[in-house]
């Protein structure tokens, strides 16, 4: 069963940790994806990646970083963590021309106290 | 503001009634992704759509995209409790294979 699997369903941080969110696809999907995920907004997209060291602002990069190292691993860091970046934060992948769209971690909601 | 529009925002049905949820978007839809996600949990596809006037159906769930291919539609018939959730549309509105969401419908099923 072909998956996408962030680390931790559940963090709670203190303000001015840094965060490392994992996520790993077993696809070999190119694309990969960081959303996060608020009521009465949506998801919205923090950065992606359409290969191995590449990486692009989304709509909202401010305060994140990412990592792509190797294809199948896309980290979301948190470089000193602040309570309104309390949210669920969804992992995705995808092919490079894919007509089934992305494909869905579980999510992981961070809390930051 | 959203560049794509879903309504409602939340919808409660009695068990067995028809419902539909919209999307709209003031640009042209390169593809139309509908997706399906539990309180708490990832998104589950399930159908795109990319020319305008396709429709699409699964099981109980049909989605059709609008000739002008700027609006979608998602209607469920016999609504049952395992319908129940958060539905979100996703677009291309680029051709950039990036995607934009609405802002979901959250979908109560009343026994």
């Amino acid at each position: 069963d072909v998956k996408v699997t962030q680390s931790s369903r559940y963090l709670v941080k203190r303000t001015g940790e840094k965060v490392f969110l994992e996520c790993v696809q077993d696809m070999d999907h190119e694309n990969m994806f960081w959303y996060r995920q608020d009521p009465g907004l949506g998801l919205r997209l923090i950065y992606f990646s359409y290969d191995v060291k590449m990486k692009e602002k989304g709509d909202i990069p401010e305060g994140y970083s990412v990592s792509r190292e190797k294809k199948e691993r896309f980290s979301l860091i948190l470089e000193s963590a602040s309570t309104n970046q309390t949210s669920m934060y969804l992992c995705a992948s995808s092919r490079l021309s894919d007509s089934l769209g992305y494909t869905f971690g579980s999510g992981t909601r961070l809390t930051v106290v | 503001s959203q560049e794509l529009e879903q309504s409602p925002q939340s919808l409660i049905v009695q068990e067995g009634k028809n419902l539909t949820i919209n999307c709209t978007s003031s640009k042209t839809l390169y593809g139309l992704y509908w997706y399906k996600q539990k309180y708490g949990e990832g998104l589950i596809f399930l159908m795109m759509l990319q020319k305008g006037g396709e429709e699409k159906s699964h099981e109980k769930i049909t989605a059709k995209l609008d000739e002008k291919k700027q609006q979608s539609s998602l209607h469920i018939t016999a609504s049952q409790p395992s319908h129940a959730g958060i539905y979100l549309c996703g677009a291309d509105l680029q051709g950039a294979q990036k995607l934009v969401f609405g802002q979901g419908t959250r979908l109560t099923i009343n026994p």
